[in-house]
């Protein structure tokens, strides 16, 4: 089984300001790690996703997260943030090469303040 | 991306009645649907797993004759709340993955619908 761990439950930052949003993960097998977005009664978005590869993916709007195996961690992290980026964030990591049924976080609330 | 529609996206209803929450795959053929519950400010919590064709799969603590899962149709699932109570209040999330071993790993989430039973 697998588990994630979202260390901050809120994170208020300035506009343009550089912010990181952290993920950790417990398994005892390979995985597959994902970060989604969610705004306010809205589904779930997916930002990014890392399957196999380079380390370092990145989102199409300036987010980016670095897989560390070592250290169990998929950080999120952006050099600098907008008004609209204020939403919910949630990590996920599913098994790799199986059923994938993703475990999530509890989220991370970015609030960017102007 | 694929598109995932869930409908409708809010309804309130009377204590005792059932409420029916559909979760359609529009371009892509899902073998699996995921039904999660959101409670507010928390993640999201799996109710149940879906393949076509198959009965349902209920995490644990997760009353299924209370909450009727059906996968009819490879591009269609329905939750039916049945005697809907307050305490069902809450925002439910369907997602869907095309499938196969191997297959597609990336699931697709409805935009979620907000039940408030009165």
């Amino acid at each position: 089984a697998q588990s994630v761990t979202q260390l901050d439950s809120q994170v208020p930052v300035f506009e343009e300001a550089p912010v990181e949003l952290r993920c950790n993960y417990s398994s005892s097998v390979s995985v597959y790690l994902f970060w989604y977005v969610q705004y306010p009664n809205q589904g779930l978005q997916l930002l990014l996703k890392y399957l196999s590869g380079s380390t370092l993916v990145e989102s199409i709007n300036g987010f980016e997260a670095e897989f560390n195996k070592s250290q169990t961690s998929f950080h999120l992290r952006k050099p600098s943030v907008h008004i609209s980026d204020t939403a919910e964030y949630f990590c996920a990591v599913s098994e790799a090469g199986g059923s994938y049924i993703p475990t999530f976080g509890r989220g991370t609330s970015l609030i960017v303040h102007p | 991306g694929a598109v995932v529609s869930q409908h409708p996206s809010w309804v309130i209803c009377k204590s005792g009645t059932s409420v029916k929450i559909e979760c359609r795959s529009l371009d892509f053929q899902a073998t699996t649907m995921f039904w999660y519950r959101q409670f507010p400010k928390q993640s999201l919590m799996l109710m149940a797993t879906s393949n076509e064709g198959s009965k349902a799969t209920y995490e644990q603590g997760v009353e299924k004759d209370k909450f009727l899962i059906n996968h009819a149709s490879l591009t269609l699932s329905t939750l039916t709340v049945t005697s809907a109570h307050p305490e069902d209040s809450s925002f439910y999330i369907c997602s869907a993955r095309a499938g196969g071993t191997g297959g597609n790993t990336e699931a697709f989430f409805g935009q979620g619908t907000r039940l408030t039973v009165v």
